[in-house]
């Protein structure tokens, strides 16, 4: 079964902190993806990557750098946190191969900014 | 442990059919449900459900909520072939001190073909 995990469920930070969100999945995929959820606005994706050192950005990358120095660790780094970043992140990775491609989510991380 | 299981898995259907996607839930803190139509980048957003028997339709898209029977279905009426995609339901729950997560099905893969 494939598992997706992030490093923490629940974050509070003040603002001008930097931020680090890590995930990290077990099933060797190669797409992995950052997203943030807010009430009533769906999904929208930050950034996400197709191999290691790859990274491509998503529809609201602004704010947002990432990470993926290894194929199972996806980084998202909030250089310094604002009020508007105070969301529900979540990660998927997702298995690359033709006509297959289900993304996996971790349970989210719930950022609070102060 | 919460639980939302999309049934069926995977589905194939000629275009101009009629399809319907299933979404049961246990969960929790019920605060909304969602479905996400995922093709090959992000999943787009398509509609949150949070009062029992209230129908949401998009063209020919449509999405009804039972929460006594703790299940959604999503309508698709004369399917074309850009339907094809994974579809995704997500229960929205209260975690308690005004936060909030996302609980996915596995996704239902739809494929049309002409």
């Amino acid at each position: 079964d494939v598992k997706v995990t992030q490093s923490s469920r629940y974050l509070v930070k003040r603002t001008g902190e930097k931020v680090f969100l890590e995930c990290v999945q077990d099933m060797d995929h190669e797409n992995m993806f950052w997203y943030r959820q807010d009430p009533g606005l769906g999904l929208r994706l930050i950034y996400f990557s197709y191999d290691v050192k790859m990274k491509e950005k998503g529809d609201i990358p602004e704010g947002y750098s990432v990470s993926r120095e290894k194929k199972e660790r996806f980084s998202l780094i909030l250089e310094s946190a604002s009020t508007n970043q105070t969301s529900m992140y979540l990660c998927a990775s997702q298995v690359d191969r033709g006509s297959v491609y289900t993304q996996y989510f971790g349970p989210g991380t719930r950022l609070t900014v102060l | 442990e919460d639980k939302v299981v999309q049934s069926p898995l995977s589905l194939v259907v000629h275009e101009g059919d009629t399809v319907t996607l299933n979404c049961s839930y246990e969960v929790t803190n019920f605060r909304s449900l969602l479905w996400y139509k995922q093709e090959k980048k992000a999943p787009t957003f398509l509609f949150m459900l949070t009062s029992s028997g209230i129908e949401k339709k998009s063209g020919r898209l449509s999405s009804i909520l039972d929460k006594k029977e703790l299940f959604s279905i999503l309508n698709i009426t004369a399917t074309q072939t850009g339907d094809s995609a994974v579809y995704l339901c997500a229960v929205e729950l209260y975690s308690g001190a005004g936060s909030y997560q996302l609980t996915f099905g596995k996704g239902t893969k739809l494929s049309v073909i002409p």
